[in-house]
Order: structure tokens, then C-alpha cells, then sequence
């Protein structure tokens, strides 16, 4: 299967940074998608990029699928971005492999 | 609007025994998915349901068993409990792309 490698494994910042989280995969996805994890375990759906740029928001993602990874911005970062952050890819729709995860802290 | 709906939100159960797990897909879903998703690691999928197919299963164990019903309501099955079952059950849906989760059902066994 699909082998996904996010970094950094753990991520602590002073509210109002920038950071970039990462995530490699061991093959080709044509699914790629990034969540947030809350404390209480509900995974959010941040983006659906199998390719390209988007943004919402504070939030941004970038996949370059061609070289087979995929990046998330956060700016001008808030207490409550605080979570886990994953990323899972597909090589089609029936089944997601997911990352270990990001754990990001902000720090008021 | 619902979203995705799971029950019960915590179990406990004693090893050996049958647990079942019910996940409600988001409205204009048809297609359910199952994960399980161990403390400190991220979610493993278990298999996925389609017009009450199982359409695709991940490397778990024949004691995982679900079903599909015709509102696209989906149950997971767990026979045989052993303590490493313990883990937190996601239950997602997705009519498309865009893969939306519940909540969860938080699994002990003792």
C-alpha cells in the first residue's frame, strides 16, 4: 500500500507565526487529502488537492504530485489550530492511507 | 444540516465479547468507510461500503464485519474482542472527492 511520511512529527509555535507542515508519499495518489484532527477526535477536512494551490483562509495547501508531495501553510497562527494535522492520499476513492500526523501546539 | 453521526461515542467492553458500532453517513452520501485509529497514530482503513457492497477492505482480521443498509446507514462488527482493538472508530462518508468524518466511537477492552 500507500505510505505516507509527514514532518515534523511534533510542531510548536508562538501564536501569530508561520509554519509548514509536510507530507511525502511513497506513490502516486490521484486522492489527496489534508485534516484536522480536534482534541475531542473529530478529523476535520481541511483540503481536497490532489494537485495544484488552494486556499481558505489562514490556511493554504500546495501538491506537486508529480514529485509526489504535498505542503500546508498556516499563518498568523491561532490557539485554535492547536491539533493534530494529517495528511492521507488515495490512488483512488475507496481508501485513504494516512500519515502519523503533525501534533502543532500554539502557544498564546 | 447533519453531519456524519456515530454511536455509541464510549464502550467498554470485556475481551471476547461483540461490539457494534453504527455510523449515520452526511446527508446525499451513499458511500460509507470504516478506520480504525490507534492512540498516537493515525487512522487505518478497515473497509468500505457502496450500495451495501462491500466495495474494498483493508488488512483486517475476518472478525471485522459490516453492513450497509438502504438508507446508507452503516454498522461495524468486532467479534472476539482482544485488548489491541481498543482504539478510536471513524466512521467517514462521501458522495465525490470530499471525505467527511464523525465523530468517533471510543473502543476499551479490559
Amino acid at each position: 500500500g500507500i505510505q505516507v511520511e509527514q514532518s515534523p512529527p511534533d510542531l510548536i509555535l508562538q501564536e501569530g507565526a508561520n509554519s509548514t507542515l509536510r507530507c511525502n508519499f511513497s506513490d502516486s495518489v490521484n486522492n489527496l487529502q489534508w485534516f484536522h484532527q480536534n482534541p475531542w477526535g473529530q478529523l476535520i477536512n481541511l483540503f481536497y488537492i490532489p494537485s495544484g494551490t488552494k486556499q481558505n483562509g489562514r490556511l493554504s495547501a500546495t501538491t506537486v504530485a508529480t514529485e509526489r508531495y504535498s505542503l500546508l501553510y498556516i499563518s498568523s497562527s491561532q490557539t485554535t489550530d492547536s491539533g493534530v494535522y494529517f495528511c492521507a492520499g488515495g490512488s483512488n476513492d475507496y481508501k485513504l492511507s494516512f500519515g502519523a500526523g503533525t501534533t502543532v501546539t500554539v502557544r498564546a | 444540516d447533519a453531519g456524519v453521526t456515530q454511536s455509541p461515542t464510549h464502550l467498554i467492553k470485556t475481551r471476547g465479547q461483540q461490539v457494534t458500532l453504527r455510523c449515520s453517513p452526511k446527508s446525499g452520501h451513499d458511500t460509507v468507510s470504516w478506520y480504525q485509529q490507534a492512540l498516537g497514530q493515525g487512522p487505518q482503513f478497515i473497509f468500505q461500503y457502496y450500495e451495501e457492497e462491500e466495495r474494498q477492505r483493508g488488512n483486517f482480521p475476518d472478525r471485522f464485519s459490516g453492513h450497509q443498509f438502504p438508507n446508507y446507514s452503516s454498522e461495524l462488527n468486532v467479534n472476539a474482542l482482544l485488548l489491541g482493538d481498543s482504539a478510536l472508530y471513524l466512521c467517514a462518508s462521501n458522495r465525490g472527492n470530499t471525505i467527511y468524518f464523525g465523530e468517533g466511537s471510543w473502543l476499551t477492552v479490559v
